[in-house]
């Protein structure tokens, strides 16, 4: 089992939906959870960060936390086709961040 | 707002060619990093740095990769003797502390 698993899509959403972006993980020793944006050739921009279990809003965006089910996902709410981007969850063990292979977002105007 | 610059932007070698990729860390970081990511696939750890030593290197990080500190702004990555499958985007990281990482925008580096 991969230790941070997370579906490619892509995923194509209406301008203006609420859109839901998942990864789960095998490994407790987790101990940071990011979600980062990520451009076309561009280096992962990070867009929320949090370590407990539980939900962390930021504008329009909410990183929630199931350390028991080891499930955490990303809500962005009133999407906007500039949020089109690929969307990566990540991990910090042992001082390394450990990136699920990220999901390609598409909002369509 | 302070950030991580890398060059160059793109890097195009030879196979078996030397290549130097350099980055510049946010001035008051201590850790610093680098990843790649092969096109089409995830963002994988390559090896992190602190107090001028290696703390924590992956398995892809081998005999032919080097890194270094050579001033008080640079950190580069060294690829000795470069294979087609190098090519990819390398990441610069950095950070102040147990907080998380600031990444610069990547070289494209091609080995032809």
């Amino acid at each position: 089992q991969k230790e941070v698993e997370q579906d490619p899509g892509p995923l194509s959403v209406p301008e203006g939906a609420i859109v839901s972006l998942n990864c789960t993980y095998s490994n407790s020793a987790f101990q940071y959870f990011m979600w980062y944006r990520q451009y076309s050739r561009k280096g992962p921009e990070l867009l929320m960060y949090t370590y407990s279990s539980g939900n962390k809003e930021d504008g329009r965006f909410t990183a929630q936390v199931d350390k028991s089910s080891k499930y955490i996902s990303l809500f962005i709410r009133d999407s906007q086709p500039s949020d089109s981007a690929t969307y990566l969850c990540a991990m910090i063990r042992d001082d390394k961040i450990i990136f699920g292979k990220g999901t390609r977002l598409h909002i369509l105007p | 707002e302070p950030e991580v610059t890398q060059t160059p932007s793109h890097q195009v070698t030879q196979m078996g060619q030397e290549v130097i990729l350099r980055c510049v860390p946010i001035s008051n970081h201590l850790y610093f990093y680098w990843y790649r990511q092969i096109l089409g696939q995830k963002v994988e750890f390559l090896v992190s740095f602190y107090n001028n030593e290696i703390s924590e290197k992956s398995e892809i990080f081998d005999d032919q990769f080097s890194v270094e500190r050579p001033d008080g702004s640079n950190f580069t990555l060294k690829i000795r003797s470069t294979k087609l499958e190098d090519s990819a985007m390398y990441f610069c990281a950095s950070t102040a502390g147990t907080d998380t990482q600031y990444f610069g925008p990547g070289t494209r580096l091609t080995v032809l």
